[in-house]
């Protein structure tokens, strides 16, 4: 089993469509949870760290459940813009390393 | 300008050719790593470093060397490529205090005939 798992996709929405997606992760003693955004042929960049208490930013909600080990990302009103891949990335207790997921694919259409 | 930057960004060799990858990064940063990237597969780490004159094996250290005599500078080797090794190199660097952001360089992509 993977440490960090995520479906890859492709999830194909229109435009202004709501999306979540999840991210379990299998070891108990992971401490930070982060999101990134990928886009095709670039590097991977942050889009939000996530917090015990769940995280918004703007159109963007984070939420962690450490009882069922994942976390989640749900974006409301989808644009164009948003077409890419996002990769979650978790960090264990006393590690600087981050364990990534292979990334789910979102297609915003018109 | 705050970035990684790697070199070459493309690079297409022949088996047993050793090869460097460059990466630097202008943050002051003392944390760095290098990652390939390969489809299904996601970002595996190969190498890090917390510090100069400080490096550890990642999940797939095979076939790779790294040093870090300078804080700056990260290059990733490998002194005899093998086709498995054709992927996508991601070079990343962070702070060990405060932000746990970690920011990648723009990616190499290799290929290994």
């Amino acid at each position: 089993r993977k440490e960090v798992e995520q479906d890859p996709g492709p999830f194909n929405v229109p435009e202004g469509a709501t999306v979540a997606f999840n991210c379990t992760y299998s070891n108990s003693a992971s401490q930070s949870f982060f999101w990134y955004r990928q886009d095709c042929r670039k590097e991977p960049k942050l889009l939000m760290s996530v917090y015990s208490s769940g995280n918004e930013d703007g159109r963007f909600t984070a939420q962690l459940n450490r009882a069922s080990q994942y976390i989640s990302l749900l974006i409301r009103d989808s644009k164009l813009s948003d077409s890419a891949t996002y990769l979650c990335a978790v960090k264990e207790t006393g590690r600087r390393a981050l364990t990534f997921g292979s990334g789910t694919r979102l297609q915003v259409q018109p | 300008e705050a970035q990684v930057t790697q070199n070459p960004r493309y690079l297409i060799t022949v088996t047993g050719k050793k090869l460097t990858v460059t990466c630097s990064q202008n943050m002051n940063h003392e944390y760095m790593s290098w990652y390939r990237q390969d489809p299904g597969l996601g970002l595996r780490q190969i190498y890090y470093s917390m510090n100069v004159e400080v490096t550890d094996k990642g999940d797939v250290p095979e076939g790779y060397k790294v040093s870090r005599k300078e804080k700056r500078n990260f290059p990733l080797i490998l002194e005899s490529p093998s086709p498995n090794q054709t992927s996508l190199y991601f070079c990343a660097s962070s702070s060990l205090a405060g932000t746990n952001e970690q920011f990648f360089g723009p990616g190499t992509r290799l290929t290994v005939l």
